[in-house]
Parts: structure tokens; C-alpha cells; sequence
């Protein structure tokens, strides 16, 4: 079974402070996503990388960056972390299996920025 | 414009009814894929049904059906026999374009079902 990981379920942190979000897979996907998921707004790319050290931005990348050091692992980094960046964060992995590619999701950090 | 469309933020169903879960969706590329996913409480995110968009028949996995109307560009999923574990937020989702490594995933806001016993 493919399995992605993300380091944490839960965080809180002040406002100010760097913030790491971690993210493993272990079945050698090409892409990986970082999403953020709020009430009535659904899924919202962030970013995603299709390579190592490959990285595109997604639909609200700001106040976001990321890193793609090794294949299994996607970091996400809050620079001085805000109110507004509570949230959901969800990191997915997808790979081309013939016609079709689907995303496999983490299990999510509910993030609180006070 | 949103790529992905879900009208209904919560529904109710009857425990061993059926129910649709509307989704429209919002591409000018031939080639694409749709998706649902399931959220239970716990949060993670379960893959449930794929339809591409050259598909002739429509999807069907278990209890999980998707009704694809390529004219109307609706992806509805319909969900057979519900049963109480059913409940959670389900989410509609697109491949835009033809599979490649760059291939991003568009969601919808999401649809909130409950079963009632």
C-alpha cells in the first residue's frame, strides 16, 4: 500500500515563527502536493514538485515555500507564520500508472498559528 | 473561474437510500480525468472512483457509480444502499490534461453527507 506521511497531526505555533511541515512517500512518486483545506473553500494547491529540487506554484503560494531535497520527502515552510495560515494542510503523491494518475493523501496537519 | 464546482455544502440521506453528490466541472482541454474522494472525521483523504474523459461508459466501483455527462460537464457521483459509515465530506477532483508528470489536481469545496439511522 502507498503511504504518505506527514510529521504531525497537530501544531500550534506563534506568530513570527518559522514552521516546518514534513512529508514522506515511500513508493518513488514523481509529484508531490502540498494543499491547504478550509471550510467552504475546499483543496487549494499551495505548491507541488514533479522532480527533486523541482518546484511549481500553485494557487496561493504566498507566505509558502517549499523544498524537494530527496524524492520521498516535500517540505512546506511557513517563513514567519500568520493567523490566517490556520488551517488544514494536506500533502498528496501521485505517479502516472498507464492512462491514469491519482493522488494519495497524508493523513494531515491541522496547523493553529496564535 | 473555479475548475471545479459542488453546489451542495451539506445533504442528509436516509440510511439504505441512494444519493447523488453533484459536481460540474470546467476545462477546455479534451483530455482529462475526474475523480471523488472520501473524508471521514478522521481526515485522510480516500480515493473512491475515476472517470476519463474518453471513457464511453461511466464508472462504477462497489456502491460507487459515477453518472458523467461530458455535454453538461457534470461528474455526479452517486452512492447506492447508504449506510451510516458513509457519512463524511466528499470531494470532486480533476486531472486537467493528458497524463504527464505535471499533471496538478483541481477540488471541489466539498459536500458534507450525513446518513440518518
Amino acid at each position: 500500500d502507498v503511504k504518505v506521511t506527514q510529521s504531525s497531526r497537530y501544531l500550534v505555533k506563534r506568530t513570527g515563527e518559522k514552521v516546518f511541515l514534513e512529508c514522506v512517500q515511500d513508493m518513488d512518486h514523481e509529484n508531490m502536493f502540498w494543499y491547504r483545506q478550509d471550510p467552504g473553500l475546499g483543496l487549494r494547491l499551495i505548491y507541488f514538485s514533479y522532480d527533486v529540487k523541482m518546484k511549481e506554484k500553485g494557487d496561493i503560494p504566498e507566505g509558502y515555500s517549499v523544498s524537494r531535497e530527496k524524492k520521498e520527502r516535500f517540505s512546506l515552510i511557513l517563513e514567519s507564520a500568520s493567523t490566517n495560515q490556520t488551517s488544514m494542510y494536506l500533502c498528496a503523491s501521485s505517479f502516472l500508472r498507464g492512462r491514469r494518475t491519482e493522488a494519495f493523501f497524508g493523513q494531515g496537519t491541522r496547523l493553529t498559528v496564535v | 473561474a473555479q475548475k471545479i464546482t459542488q453546489t451542495q455544502p451539506g445533504m442528509f440521506v436516509q440510511e439504505k437510500e441512494a444519493v447523488t453528490l453533484d459536481c460540474t466541472y470546467d476545462t477546455s482541454d479534451p483530455s482529462y480525468g475526474l475523480f471523488w474522494y472520501k473524508q471521514p472525521s478522521s481526515g485522510e483523504m480516500i480515493f473512491l472512483i475515476y472517470q476519463g474523459s474518453y471513457d464511453q461508459q461511466n464508472a462504477t466501483e462497489g456502491r460507487y457509480s459515477l453518472n458523467f455527462q461530458k455535454a453538461r460537464k457534470s461528474a455526479n457521483l452517486v452512492i447506492s444502499a447508504s449506510q451510516l459509515g458513509d457519512s463524511a465530506m466528499y470531494f470532486c477532483a480533476m486531472r486537467e490534461g493528458r497524463v504527464n508528470n505535471f499533471n496538478k489536481f483541481y477540488f471541489g469545496s466539498g459536500t458534507k453527507l450525513n446518513v440518518k439511522p
